[in-house]
């Protein structure tokens, strides 16, 4: 069964630091989302992505952030200069067609910013 | 703004018992709400879903249950087993193409032998 993949699984950067972070979504797929969760908290929206544009992005999604597709498999989310405040699991997701919403998770990346 | 609101934020069965989990919804165009299971340290794993035409759905031991009029949906886990311990997620969303999910707050499960 095909599945999201990301990596790479953890990530350690020192704050004021870049970061990409990777995922190859479900082939067929059509959107493509990035999640993230703070340890022991909900999972938060960021941003969707379709047809190489962005769909919709949440408060969380400030300059600092940026996604890509830059070829036909994967899909790059981007911190410029990361914060303290921005160690979480971070989770891509994708789904199919229009109109079918079921979305499949990666398996994540643990940032940690020292 | 939108919102999902999970209770209760934990719950503890013995194995063979039932488990249910709520979620109300605050944006009314919502219109697709699944259920999503965490095991530790694991990706959010898809384990049903419903849409805002049906007001319940079954999967063997698992069943979803939608009241538009309350704006609110649950989970029913039957026969609960050890395995069944986890994070349950739910989430609400409008069901575009491009459809961001909103989650709960999620419910520690946990099955005792």
């Amino acid at each position: 069964e095909p599945e999201v993949t990301q990596t790479p699984s953890h990530q350690v950067t020192q704050m004021g630091q870049e970061v990409i972070l990777r995922c190859v979504p479900i082939s067929n797929h059509l959107y493509f989302y990035w999640y993230r969760q703070i340890l022991g908290q909900k999972v938060e929206f960021l941003v969707s992505f379709y047809n190489n544009e962005i769909s919709e992005k949440s408060e969380i999604f400030d300059d600092q952030f940026s996604v890509e597709r830059p070829d036909g498999s994967n899909f790059t989310l981007k911190i410029r200069s990361t914060k303290l405040e921005d160690s979480a699991m971070y989770f891509c997701a994708s789904s199919g067609e229009q109109g079918m919403n079921e979305q499949y998770f990666g398996p994540g990346t643990r940032l940690t910013v020292t | 703004g939108e919102n999902v609101e999970q209770h209760p934020s934990t719950l503890s069965v013995q194995e063979g018992d039932s488990a249910v989990i709520k979620c109300t919804y605050s944006d009314s165009a919502s219109n697709y709400f699944p259920w999503y299971k965490q095991e530790l340290g694991k990706r959010p794993q898809l384990i049903i879903d419903i849409r805002s035409n049906v007001g319940e759905k079954k999967d063997q031991r698992i069943a979803v249950t939608l009241n538009k009029t309350a704006k609110h949906f649950s989970l029913h886990i039957t026969e609960t087993q050890p395995e069944d311990s986890a994070v349950y997620f739910c989430a609400a969303s409008w069901g575009g193409g491009y459809n961001k999910l909103i989650f709960g707050a999620g419910t520690r499960l946990a099955v005792h032998p």
